[in-house]
């Protein structure tokens, strides 16, 4: 069973271009969260997609947007880049919750490591 | 969600159990601790997580104080493979994909 798998694995854009960062969840999974991590500190929790929407988003600013497919999958779109996005973007997959069933595990997949210059 | 305080960096020798405190004075009731472990250059990977009861499984034992502010991680045998960041999180079970984390525990296990 693959887990959480992201693409790519390392990108280095210009100030003021556009990414697509790509996440494929856990097998059985239909929840994806989006975590930012800069170097030194813990990730930052960007969004959440279920069901094709953004159901909660953290302290980010428009310039992060997502999508999720009908498969689950999802991405992270980030406009006009700064040098302060330089991180590492972490894909998180989970089942969701429902009331009576406790779920309490997100799988990480390694991240995509973005470099701004 | 409540925040945690974690000590920035512990040493444990190889083969010994490590202690990694959590203080989390301000959680309610209704939240839980989560632990999760970041190896260098990977994804958090889960660890345990409880709501007041003391909890154990294959990985590690954690130890809830009664009043709840405070918890222990406690990994029974140490080994080089332990070496990681140790995030205490504390979020209610319907936020558990929501997480804030701190800053973490450098955990260093040395032979």
């Amino acid at each position: 069973d693959a887990g959480v798998t992201q693409s790519p694995t390392h990108l280095i854009k210009t100030r003021g271009q556009q990414v697509t960062l790509r996440c494929s969840p856990k097998s059985g999974h239909d929840t994806v969260s989006w975590y930012q991590q800069a170097l030194g500190q813990g990730p930052q929790f960007i969004f959440q997609y279920y069901e094709e929407e953004e159901r909660q988003r953290g302290n980010f600013p428009d310039r992060f947007s997502g999508h999720q497919f009908p498969n689950y999958s999802s991405e992270l779109n980030v406009n006009a880049l700064l040098l302060g996005d330089s991180a590492l973007y972490l894909c998180a997959s989970s089942f969701p919750t429902v009331a009576g069933f406790e779920r309490y595990e997100q799988y990480f997949g390694p991240g995509t490591r973005l470099t701004v210059t | 969600d409540a925040k945690t305080t974690q000590p920035t960096s512990m040493d444990c020798a190889e083969g010994r159990a490590a202690n990694l405190p959590c203080n989390h004075s301000t959680i309610s009731g209704n939240e839980y601790v989560y632990w999760y472990r970041q190896i260098h250059s990977q994804g958090p990977q889960y660890i345990i997580h409880g709501l007041k009861n003391n909890e154990t499984n294959e990985m590690a034992s954690l130890i809830i104080t009664e009043d709840r502010k405070s918890s222990t991680l406690i990994l029974p045998h140490a080994t080089l493979r332990d070496t990681a960041v140790y995030y205490c999180i504390v979020s209610s079970k319907y936020n558990f994909n929501k997480f804030y984390f701190g800053s973490g525990t450098k955990l260093n296990v040395k032979p």
